[in-house]
């Protein structure tokens, strides 16, 4: 399975759009890249799947350019309840999600 | 329709007990997982049940820890004995699946398992 990277933290303000980068490059060709949030004493969330282009839903869009090494996951105007750790997933035909670290994003009033 | 749940949501044993852990997936979906997270570390993989077979279980840490999923319905994780660094989060995941595409999971909120 495909080893992500993303950054460690990020912090953000009250309405902001987030970006959230992670990279990917030994994707394969059929991976699908995932997205999932966990709140603290909670399982994670799905919140976005994609394989290529964009995919937007009521939550979050996800940017997956042509060559599908790298994805953006985008959080339109957070708010303080987005304060959560985000992790990108690469998972083929398996089942199996392998976890990172993850991106703990702060959210400050 | 009701999520994934677990029970329970807290266990503490000492060191050699015995503690059984329950998954109850939602209804419907075949595919059920189990997996922890240990102190300051990531979440790992433990093992894929679809239906009632194993059809994954390259997680499972060693022979202390049998999973079952009787009826293909709710799992448990059975640790005998436990051990201190069995310690951690156990989480326990569901999805359907539909033309060899694995769909996302839907966890549950996970038992906080801790050995003395």
């Amino acid at each position: 399975l495909a080893k992500t990277t993303q950054p460690i933290s990020m912090d953000s303000y009250e309405g902001q759009e987030v970006n959230i980068t992670c990279s990917h490059n030994n994707i394969a060709t059929n991976d699908y890249i995932t997205w999932y949030q966990q709140f603290p004493s909670q399982g994670p969330r799905f919140i976005i799947q994609g394989y290529k282009t964009k995919v937007t839903n009521e939550v979050a869009s996800l940017f997956i350019p042509a060559d599908r090494k790298s994805s953006t996951l985008s959080l339109p105007r957070v708010s303080l309840s987005d304060t959560a750790v985000y992790y990108c997933l690469v998972s083929g035909n398996t089942g199996k999600l392998i976890f990172g670290q993850g991106t703990t994003l702060q959210v400050k009033p | 329709e009701a999520g994934v749940t677990q029970f329970p949501s807290h266990s503490v044993i000492e060191k050699g007990q015995t503690v059984t852990l329950r998954c109850d997936p939602i209804s419907g979906h075949d595919n059920l997982y189990w997996y922890r997270r240990v102190m300051g570390k990531e979440i790992k993989f433990l093992l894929h049940f679809v239906k009632e077979s194993k059809q994954d279980e390259s997680g499972m840490p060693n022979n202390r820890f049998l999973a079952e999923r009787t009826g293909g319905t709710y799992s448990t994780l059975k640790v005998q004995p436990a051990e201190l660094e069995d310690s951690g989060v156990y989480f326990c995941a569901s999805s359907h699946q539909t033309s060899g595409r694995y769909y996302e999971q839907y966890f549950g909120p996970g038992t906080r398992l801790t050995v003395t």
